[in-house]
C-alpha cells in the first residue's frame, strides 16, 4: 500500500528543545516536501526536495532544517523550537515536481 | 505571498444540491490541482488540470480553468453528507517550477 508516514503524530515540547519529525515514503517518489497548516493561512511550504541531497527553501523556511540522505526519508528538524512553530505539519510526496501530491496524516506540534 | 485564495471561505448546502467553489491565483502556472481535507487529516488529491485545458471531469467533480483570469472553479454535483470537508486549490509557478502554493480553503458542509 502506498504510504507517506509521519512520526510523531502528536508532540508537546518546550521552547528550545530540539526535535525531529520524520517522514518516510514507499512510492519511490523523487519529490518530497514539508508544509505547515495554520488557521486562516492555509498550507505554506517550508522546504522541498527534488532528489537525494537536493533541498530548497519554500515560503517559510526560517527556524527549520531538512535533509535528504535517502530517497525515502525527508526529516524536518527544529533545532530550537519556539511557540510560533506550534502548528500542524504535513509531509507530501510526488512522483515529479508538479504532479499529484500524496500527503501524510500530519503531525500536530505544540511548543510551550 | 503567491498563495491562491478560495471563495467562499465557507459554504453550507443541503444534500443533493450542487456546490461550487472558486480559486484565484497570482502567477503563471503549469497545473492547478484541487485537494480535499477531512478535519485535521492529510489532504487527498481530487483532480489536476493542466494550463492548456479548460475543463475536466472526474465522477461528480467538474473543474474549470481560466488562465486569462487566473481562476478556477470546482463544482461538486449531487452533494452528499460525506462530501463535508475543506477543499483547497494548489498551483505551481511556471517560472520557479517545483513549489506548490495552496489557497486558504473552502469549508463545505453538506446537511443531510
Amino acid at each position: 500500500e502506498a504510504q507517506v508516514t509521519q512520526n510523531p503524530r502528536y508532540l508537546i515540547t518546550v521552547t528550545g528543545k530540539k526535535l525531529t519529525v520524520t517522514c518516510s515514503q514507499n512510492m519511490n517518489h523523487e519529490y518530497m516536501s514539508w508544509y505547515r497548516q495554520d488557521p486562516g493561512l492555509g498550507l505554506r511550504q517550508i522546504y522541498y526536495s527534488m532528489n537525494v541531497e537536493v533541498t530548497d527553501k519554500g515560503d517559510v523556511p526560517e527556524g527549520y532544517k531538512v535533509s535528504r540522505k535517502e530517497k525515502r526519508n525527508f526529516p524536518l528538524i527544529l533545532e530550537s523550537p519556539s511557540p510560533n512553530q506550534t502548528s500542524l505539519y504535513f509531509c507530501a510526496t510526488s512522483l515529479w515536481g508538479t504532479g499529484e501530491l500524496f500527503f501524510g496524516e500530519g503531525s500536530r506540534l505544540t511548543v510551550l | 505571498s503567491q498563495q491562491g485564495e478560495e471563495d467562499p471561505q465557507a459554504l453550507s448546502i443541503q444534500e443533493g444540491e450542487n456546490a461550487t467553489m472558486n480559486c484565484s491565483y497570482k502567477t503563471s502556472i503549469n497545473n492547478l490541482q484541487w485537494y480535499r481535507q477531512n478535519s485535521g487529516r492529510g489532504l487527498v488529491h481530487l483532480i489536476l488540470i493542466r494550463s492548456n485545458e479548460r475543463e475536466k471531469h472526474s465522477g461528480r467533480l467538474r473543474v474549470t480553468l481560466d488562465t486569462s483570469k487566473k481562476s478556477s472553479s470546482l463544482l461538486i454535483t449531487a452533494s452528499r453528507a460525506a462530501d463535508t470537508a475543506s477543499y483547497f486549490c494548489a498551483t505551481d509557478n511556471r517560472d520557479t517550477g517545483n513549489q506548490f502554493y495552496f489557497g486558504t480553503g473552502t469549508s463545505l458542509t453538506v446537511i443531510p
